[in-house]
């Protein structure tokens, strides 16, 4: 059974700092990897998608990368901003048949 | 392009009744996954619906149950509700033979008193 697992849980840094978000899960035979936000009470915004053949994505001040074979994936925020406060949820599906199963998020804070 | 739209957007409900969610996915998506996000837990899948087919569920009772139309819009029926059913309700869509991302709509908030 695929589990998804999000370190740190909080995350807390002053603004215009350089930060790591990590991912793991347990099962290498994902479909692929996707990077959500989440505001408060809010829906999820997706951020960044990575398909199993690939290695990393980028927009913006925001870079994925993806191991497979580590079973891992980290998001990168480069100079970071007060809005960027928000939860990090990491995702993976199965496979074209699956769907997505998610970590518990690191809340991110960037303080002023 | 209209995103995936969540109707309504706040549900209050009395243990016992039956609510009723809806979601429409973006024009082309066939697929419909509901997602429950109750409050400090994590999101857990619910059922997923494809070319008006329930394809998977998650590991929830009976009572939660929906449907997919032509159209495919969906809706989720939750029966007798019970007080630990209150939580955020997330729809999301995706275009599974071309492996895109999920998109997911701004969500229902159940409460049930």
């Amino acid at each position: 059974k695929q589990e998804v697992t999000q370190i740190p849980a909080a995350l807390s840094v002053p603004e215009g700092e350089n930060l790591v978000l990590n991912c793991s899960f347990t099962d290498s035979a994902i479909y692929n990897l996707q990077w959500f936000r989440q505001d408060p009470g809010k829906g999820l915004t997706s951020l960044l998608l990575i398909q199993s053949s690939q290695r990393e994505q980028t927009s913006g001040r925001l870079n994925a990368s993806l191991d497979k074979s580590s079973g891992r994936s980290t998001l990168y925020i480069a100079a970071s901003q007060p809005g960027d406060s928000a939860t990090y949820l990491c995702a993976v599906k199965g496979g074209s048949q699956g769907n997505l199963i998610f970590g518990k998020g690191t809340k991110l804070s960037v303080k002023p | 392009e209209a995103g995936v739209t969540q109707s309504p957007t706040h549900l209050i409900k009395t243990r016992g009744q039956q609510a009723t969610l809806r979601c429409s996915p973006i024009s082309g998506h066939t697929s419909v996954y509901w997602y429950q996000q109750a409050l400090g837990l994590g999101l857990q899948f619910l059922l997923w619906y494809d070319e008006g087919e329930e394809r998977n569920r998650g590991n929830f009772p009976p009572r939660f149950s929906g449907r997919q139309f032509p159209n495919y819009s969906s809706e989720l029926n939750v029966n007798a509700l019970e007080l630990e059913d209150s939580a955020l309700y997330l729809c999301a869509s995706c275009d599974r033979h071309r492996g895109s991302g999920y998109t997911f709509g701004s969500g229902t908030r159940l409460t049930v008193v």
